[in-house]
């Protein structure tokens, strides 16, 4: 079945630092949609990506797509203590409209 | 945006009885809700996918038995897990997508359950 990696699992920044995320599937996605879940909390949609190559920006935040649609970036400039939290990418087949989730990737912010 | 609530909270039951979690869709219709599990610093997995009307789809691996949805309505799908073991025990998560709206799934907070 597809599968969906993403590193690192664990990522340890100092405060002002950036962090980058990478996501990459077994398969090639109709989109990939990114998910932020803080400790304790549940997963909260951030953005989602359909066209090949496509970049977003959400204030600090930029997402890419890749050119196959097979892989997808989060990269997080000046980070800052709110950003902590596991951060997910989660591929989407339109065949069967389901969401597979990447592995996530642990995000902590030393102060 | 839109809000899924998902109650309880948090169960604690002992090993043989039955839990159910039910899934809201508060301010928008949900004819499809999808049921995750997560273990602790895991990812999600799904579980089976609840369509309005119509039986839930299981992925592969997970019991239909044991774990009962139903989706009687288009607001509220619920997860019944029978005659639980200690491991049962795990975070239990819903999500829903407004129909041909969006394909953003929203979550709701999420079921910890407990099984002593």
């Amino acid at each position: 079945g597809q599968q969906v990696m993403q590193i690192p699992q664990y990522q340890h920044v100092q405060e002002g630092e950036d962090f980058t995320t990478y996501c990459n599937s077994s398969t090639t996605l109709s989109n990939i949609q990114w998910y932020k879940q803080r400790p304790g909390g549940h997963p909260v949609f951030l953005i989602q990506l359909v066209k090949s190559g496509e970049v977003k920006k959400q204030k600090r935040l930029t997402f890419q797509f890749g050119e196959a649609k097979k892989n997808s970036s989060l990269h997080i400039t000046a980070t800052q203590t709110t950003d902590v939290g596991t951060y997910f990418c989660a591929g989407l087949n339109f065949g069967n409209e389901k969401l597979t989730f990447g592995t996530g990737t642990r995000l902590t912010i030393i102060p | 945006g839109a809000v899924v609530s998902q109650h309880p909270s948090r169960v604690i039951c002992k090993s043989g009885t039955s839990v159910k979690i039910e899934c809201r869709s508060l301010d928008f219709q949900a004819t499809t809700m999808f049921w995750y599990r997560q273990f602790p610093k895991q990812s999600l997995m799904l579980m089976a996918t609840s369509n309005e009307g119509s039986k839930a789809t299981y992925e592969q691996g997970v019991e239909k038995d044991k774990f009962l949805i139903n989706h009687a309505s288009l607001t509220l799908s619920t997860l019944t897990v029978t005659s639980a073991h200690p491991e049962d025990s795990s975070f239990y998560i819903c999500s829903a997508r407004e129909w041909q709206i969006s394909y953003e799934q929203y979550f709701g907070p999420g079921t910890r359950l407990t099984v002593t």
